[in-house]
């Protein structure tokens, strides 16, 4: 059963650090992974999607990179800003449906 | 990316009654609906798949005669609540996504709370 993991759980930074998200699921039999941001109470905005056959993707200040033979993928903020304060889930795709993870609330302080 | 509206955004309703969310893919054509339950500060779970024109397929532990999913159309499914109690009060959210793509887009979630 696959199974995803997130650490840290939590994460405060001042405003204008870099930071690294991480992520480890225990089947390397995926599809694809994503990370998704939620707020609270709201739904979910995909960050980034990055294929089983690729190794990163970047958008803007962000970066994810995916070692599925190790079962890990990391997300990457550069110069993080107060508005990037949010919980940001790692999802794998084993089949159809997404595995999630637990998150890793980050709160930027200005 | 494509667009999946959920309806609605927030409801509150007494116990014992039951309570229709809806799904909407707005501008494809989704043959595959997710529903995932999300209580506070705990990830999302998939509760059942459900293919157009099929009986949904259930996970584990979810009641399918208490919650009941319809996917009569390629752009719409719903997820009722039945005898809604308090325990059931959660953040409820759709995912769809189409016959060609493997990409599934998000609904905007629902917050149930059952009082």
């Amino acid at each position: 059963k696959q199974e995803v993991t997130q650490i840290p759980a939590a994460l405060s930074v001042p405003e204008g650090e870099n930071l690294v998200l991480n992520c480890s699921f225990t089947d390397s039999a995926i599809y694809n992974l994503q990370w998704f941001r939620q707020d609270p109470g709201k739904g979910l905005t995909s960050l980034l999607l990055i294929q089983s056959s690729q190794r990163e993707q970047t958008s803007g200040r962000l970066n994810a990179s995916l070692d599925k033979s190790s079962g890990r993928s990391t997300l990457y903020i550069a110069a993080s800003q107060p508005g990037d304060s949010a919980t940001y889930l790692c999802a794998v795709r084993p089949g159809q449906n997404f595995v999630f993870g637990p998150g890793t609330r980050l709160s930027v302080l200005p | 990316g494509a667009v999946v509206s959920q309806h609605p955004s927030w409801v509150i309703c007494k116990s014992g009654t039951s309570v229709k969310i809806e799904c909407r893919s707005l501008d494809f054509q989704a043959t595959t609906m997710f529903w995932y339950r999300q209580f506070p500060k705990q990830s999302l779970m998939l509760m059942a798949t459900s293919n157009e024109g099929s009986k949904a397929t259930y996970e584990q532990g979810v009641e399918k005669d208490k919650f009941l999913i319809n996917h009569a159309s390629l752009t719409l499914s719903t997820l009722t609540v039945t005898s809604a109690h308090p325990e059931d009060s959660s953040f409820y959210i759709c995912s769809a996504r189409g016959e060609v793509s493997i990409e599934a887009f998000f609904g905007q979630g629902t917050r149930l709370t059952v009082v």
